[in-house]
């Protein structure tokens, strides 16, 4: 297997633009999960899927991200408007049971200028 | 709100030597967790703790759980270069259905010949 996919891998944009991050789990796991590392706050559970279904979005910073899975290969992590504060590296993980061994895609670094 | 602590942040030891990493938490567990992070790089899984007293052990690193403490340790054995990396503790949380995972902000080890 190939492991969590993430794509881009980099991405540079301009405040105020939308951005699309893009990921595909392993497959046969039914857990989804999203997470932001940045210096200032450390690593954060943004939100987590299973079975394609959205269980916890408590993580979210704002109204401007949201999430979806539309099917069991594929998640996006979307923000609309993107703020500078929101450059970050972005990862997606997956895991076969809920919190268990989790396996972490190589992260999207996003810069907002 | 739930409280990660690591200590130390940063560790430097010399190569041969034993040391050992402290992760304190502040509410009841359901489990813990220990991240690798190599720079610039994603995050591997190491352990995962799941009952008081657990005990895990892979190559030089050994991770242990004391509930009632409200303390895990991950313990390096005659530290090689190689083991130079971030390490992450993690606390899973469990209540109103749904689950809090909180990272602590992670040890910095340097490994020196």
């Amino acid at each position: 297997d190939a492991g969590v996919i993430q794509s881009p891998r980099h991405e540079v944009t301009e405040m105020g633009q939308e951005v699309t991050l893009r990921c595909k789990p392993i497959s046969g796991h039914d857990y989804l999960f999203w997470y932001r590392q940045t210096m200032m706050r450390g690593l954060e559970l943004l939100i987590y899927f299973n079975n394609n279904v959205p269980i916890d979005d408590s993580g979210m910073p704002e109204d401007r991200f949201s999430a979806k899975m539309p099917n069991a290969s594929f998640s996006t992590l979307k923000i609309q408007p993107s703020e500078p504060r929101d450059s970050a590296v972005y990862f997606c993980a997956s895991s076969l049971f809920s919190f268990y061994e989790q396996y972490f895609g190589p992260g999207t670094r996003l810069t907002v200028t | 709100e739930l409280k990660v602590e690591q200590n130390p942040l940063f560790l430097s030891m010399q190569e041969g030597k034993n040391y050992t990493i402290y992760c304190n938490y502040s509410t009841t567990s359901d489990r813990l967790y220990w991240y690798r992070q190599d720079p610039g790089k994603s995050l591997e899984s190491l352990f995962v703790l799941l009952s008081n007293g657990a005990v895990k052990q892979e190559g030089r690193l050994m991770a242990s759980l004391d509930t009632k403490a409200r303390l895990s340790t991950l313990h390096i054995t005659a530290a090689v270069h190689d083991l130079s990396a971030t390490y992450f503790c993690a606390s899973l949380h469990s209540g109103a259905g749904s689950y809090q995972l909180t990272f602590g902000k992670g040890t910095k080890l340097s490994v020196i010949p």
